[in-house]
């Protein structure tokens, strides 16, 4: 899979929208975006994942440049429970057998009132 | 929707015993399964994947008579960390993909393994 490269840490005032950025510029034709978010002391949640279109979902948009390089996830409108490590995940789609995710550091949103 | 449920959610245990973790699909079947381990301050690494039905498959470095994992049906696996030590302390995820639309994995909500 491909290596992703987030911002250590960003902050967001509460009702902003929050704008994570990652960078994946080895990422190959056959490969998609994933984000997930990790809310202290629990287990990731899934977020979004698209391949080379935007993709808007009930919890965030997720653009990708059209060089599929860069991708940023937008929370349109942050709330204090969007602090959580958001990680920005390269895999090929492939059946669920091989469903095994390499995280990395993340980026560690805190949204503040 | 889909739910991995942990249990428990956190446990202590003397150093020299046995601790053992479960993970449930509960409205889904899971042939595979996958359990991580996340230390503090640092970010979820895998530890190995668990098979129903045939032996799990660990990533490197890792320990498989330490870390004992059974997936005796399609609804959980379990993960038992034998003789613990107060190294092994670690907060313990495991994850299931989404066997509908493989887009996604759910995790459970993990297990925090406190060895004294």
């Amino acid at each position: 899979d491909a290596k992703t490269t987030q911002p250590t840490s960003m902050d967001c005032a509460e009702g902003r929208a929050a704008n994570l950025p990652c960078n994946h510029s080895t990422i190959s034709g056959n490969e998609y975006v994933y984000w997930y978010r990790q809310i202290h002391s629990q287990g990731p949640q899934y977020i979004i994942h698209g391949l080379k279109n935007n993709e808007t979902n009930e919890m965030a948009s997720l653009i990708i440049t059209e060089d599929r390089k860069s991708s940023t996830l937008i929370l349109p409108h942050a709330t204090l429970r969007d602090t959580a490590v958001y990680y920005c995940i390269v895999r090929a789609s492939s059946g669920g057998s091989n469903y095994k995710l390499t995280f990395g550091k993340g980026t560690l949103l805190t949204v503040n009132p | 929707g889909a739910v991995v449920s942990q249990h428990p959610s956190w446990v202590i245990c003397k150093s020299g015993t046995s601790v053992k973790i479960e993970c449930r699909s509960l409205d889904f079947q899971a042939t595979t399964m996958f359990w991580y381990r996340q230390f503090p301050k640092q970010s979820l690494m895998l530890m190995a994947t668990s098979n129903e039905g045939s032996k799990a498959t660990y990533e490197q470095g890792v320990e498989k008579d330490k870390f004992l994992i059974n997936h005796a049906s399609l609804t959980l696996s379990t993960l038992t960390v034998t003789s613990a030590h107060p190294e092994d302390s670690s907060f313990y995820i495991c994850s299931a993909p989404n066997g509908q639309t493989n887009t996604e994995a759910f995790f459970g909500q993990g297990t925090r393994l406190t060895v004294v």
